[in-house]
């Protein structure tokens, strides 16, 4: 099993240009988050799905927009980088609402923004 | 309101010695989980452990132990006889009814040999 993965491992952008971060897990899990780390502050939920079809926003969603066509597709759009969403990107998937189930999380993505 | 708060930003110690890493958190909720995650210099989060609200007892698996006290409010993460492979960043996080894991801000542990 791959569990979650991330696509691209690693991106350098320039202010104003768009990119698609996708992430996709093979474990039929309902939930999936992206979250943003950045020194110091520990894991920031973006935005999060409950399912195919669902998407809301999570602690600090602006600059981005999401969308989960499939169930085992998570997608992170910026449409006009900045510099300061320079941080790394993490995915992660979770199977459903129970609260005992662990997150599962995909290898990162270190983006950069000049 | 929800919250985790690890308050030791950085903790570095010399191999073989134990640590602990604190973990203190606020919840409403009656029924809730706790989790420690590790992040080594790789990058990747590493699910190490949950707790339910409900179990109070101390889990040990191998050098690794957890003293959850709901008094307290803790679930606090103790590394005997360190190893250098123990250094990473490691997360608490609480688990309620809803959707999301409200996380700590991280331990950074240096294990010096």
């Amino acid at each position: 099993n791959a569990g979650v993965t991330q696509t691209p491992k690693f991106r350098v952008l320039k202010t104003g240009q768009s990119m698609t971060l996708l992430c996709a897990q093979d474990m039929n899990h309902e939930y999936m988050y992206w979250y943003r780390q950045d020194p110091g502050m520990g894991l920031r939920l973006i935005h999060y799905s409950v399912g195919e079809g669902t998407t809301a926003k999570g602690e600090v969603p602006d600059g981005y927009n999401v969308s989960r066509l499939k169930k085992q597709n998570f997608l992170l759009g910026l449409e006009s980088a900045a510099p300061s969403q320079t941080s790394v990107y993490f995915c992660a998937s979770r199977a459903g609402q129970v609260i005992s189930y662990e997150q599962y999380f995909g290898p990162g993505t270190r983006l950069t923004v000049t | 309101a929800q919250k985790v708060t690890q308050a030791q930003t950085e903790i570095s110690v010399v191999e073989k010695e134990d640590v602990t890493l604190d973990c203190v958190y606020e919840t409403r909720d009656t029924t809730y989980y706790l989790f420690w995650y590790k992040q080594p210099p790789s990058g990747e989060l590493v699910f190490l452990i949950r707790r339910n609200s409900f179990d109070e007892q101390n889990e040990i698996s191998g050098r690794y132990s957890w003293n959850f006290q709901k008094s307290t409010s803790s679930f606090n993460f103790t590394i005997t006889a360190s190893q250098v492979v123990d250094s990473a960043v490691y997360f608490c996080a609480l688990s309620i009814s809803n959707y999301q894991l409200i996380w700590g801000a991280g331990t950074k542990l240096i294990i010096k040999p």
